[in-house]
């Protein structure tokens, strides 16, 4: 089975803050992606990576950035929290072949005061 | 027009009854499809892949309609731990994703 791990379940962080979300997988998936997800606005797509190195934006990247040093590892970072990046993040990743699905990790709520 | 498009409901339906969903695409260059399955403050869950001929899995079965762009989930003899959202995934061959905003379903007793 495919695991996606997050680092964090629950986050309470000041505004103004830098935030680390770190997110790992164990399939040797080359696709990694981060999504925020939201009542009424579904899933959004931050930043995904196709392979180590590389980063693209996704469709809601500002306040945020990524890091792929790593493989197996794809990390989200927020700049300077803001009220307004409370919501839920999670990460997915997938090999990227033909029909292969995503596999989502159990996401950070993450909330900033 | 949202690029995939499903009717948020809520549908509420009796235990042992058939429910069916519904997911509209409008991009031709859709290459695959899913459907997944969220729970209340989880993360999606991948239900199942949608391939052309139409596929089963037990009471899930999922249809592919590429001359009217929709795909569809039908649900048979629903259970009380079959409520939750259920969300459609089409792939590009761009290797896009666009997410539906889900469909809820609560099963009742």
């Amino acid at each position: 089975d495919v695991k996606v791990t997050q680092s964090s379940r629950y986050l309470v962080k000041r505004t103004g803050e830098k935030v680390f979300l770190e997110c790992v997988q164990d399939m040797d998936h080359e696709n990694m992606f981060w999504y925020r997800q939201d009542p009424g606005l579904g899933l959004r797509l931050i930043y995904f990576s196709y392979d180590v190195k590389m980063k693209e934006k996704g469709d809601i990247p500002e306040g945020y950035s990524v890091s792929r040093e790593k493989k197996e590892r794809f990390s989200l970072i927020l700049e300077s929290a803001s009220t307004n990046q409370t919501s839920m993040y999670l990460c997915a990743s997938t090999s990227g072949q033909g029909n292969s699905p995503l596999h989502f990790g159990n996401g950070t709520r993450l909330t900033v005061t | 027009r949202k690029e995939v498009e499903q009717d948020p409901g809520p549908f509420n339906v009796p235990e042992g009854a058939t429910v069916a969903f519904n997911c509209t695409y409008s991009n031709s260059a859709s290459q695959s499809f899913f459907w997944y399955r969220q729970d209340c403050r989880k993360e999606p869950k991948l239900l199942m892949s949608v391939y052309s001929s139409g596929n089963e899995d037990g009471r899930f079965t999922a249809q592919l309609n590429r001359a009217s762009q929709y795909i569809s989930l039908l649900i048979r003899d629903s259970k009380l731990s079959d409520s939750a959202t259920y969300l459609c995934v089409v792939r590009l061959y761009n290797r896009k994703l666009i997410w539906g905003l889900g469909t809820s379903l609560a099963v009742n007793p």
